[in-house]
């Protein structure tokens, strides 16, 4: 199965709003709203910063949102920060009982 | 405090095997699924396998269905990952990690590298 797919890059000022997109199929994304997002700066452990299309963990500042349509899943950061800068990750649940991953979107603060 | 605790990775060449070992704390073990992800140098998360709470219930990525075998130890706290017939294309950091689809903590990782 191919990994979800996301943009390889994004860039915004810092304050600005960004959003990444995550495609997938209907085995995937579209059928379920178990999309999570996640958050790796280098060389550290990734961290969960959306589960379930759009729930924010405790501790995850409200900045950070998630939306879904069809088979597209979004992560929206709004009031972009310097600490913002990492990669980011998207994963489904699939059909198949298994987990995929997107790509991943290296996010850069100009 | 949620901790989790990788170990058995190391060098080992094409063809060979490894068993990692993960370690839990902190948290209701057997209520919760186990994952492994692995993340080859410089390159993106793959998931590879899961297990259920109980440890009836496995899942595989299709690059290590038949090579790699998931298990877990409820009374040791304990999630494995036996690795089979290893390729190159396996090296990565492998971390274990807590559920399957809302990983909310995650292993240090463990370096696994497949070279002759």
């Amino acid at each position: 199965q191919s990994a979800l797919t996301q943009p390889a890059s994004v860039s915004e000022s810092p304050g600005q709003s960004i959003t990444i997109s995550c495609t997938g199929t209907s085995s995937d994304v579209g059928t379920y709203n178990l999309v999570s997002w996640y958050q790796q700066h280098p060389g550290k452990v990734p961290k969960l910063m959306i589960s379930e299309v759009s729930n924010r963990p405790s501790g995850v500042p409200d900045r950070f949102s998630g939306s879904k349509s069809g088979n597209t899943a979004s992560l929206t950061i709004s009031g972009l920060q310097a600490e913002d800068e990492a990669d980011y990750y998207c994963s489904s649940y699939t059909t198949s009982s298994t987990v995929i991953f997107g790509g991943g979107t290296k996010l850069t603060v100009l | 405090e949620v901790q989790l605790l990788e170990s058995g990775g190391d060098l080992v060449q094409p063809g060979g095997s490894l068993r990692l070992s993960c370690a839990a704390s902190g948290f209701a073990f057997t209520s919760y699924a186990m994952s492994w992800v692995r993340q080859a140098p410089g390159k993106g998360l793959e998931w590879v396998s899961a297990i259920s709470g109980s440890g009836n219930s496995p899942y595989y990525a299709n690059s290590v269905k038949g090579r790699f075998t998931i298990s877990r130890d409820n009374s040791k706290n304990t999630v494995y990952l036996q690795m089979n017939s290893l390729r190159a294309e396996d090296t990565a950091v492998y971390y274990c990690a807590k559920d399957r689809v809302r990983i909310d903590c995650w292993g240090q990782g463990t370096l696994v590298t497949v070279s002759s």
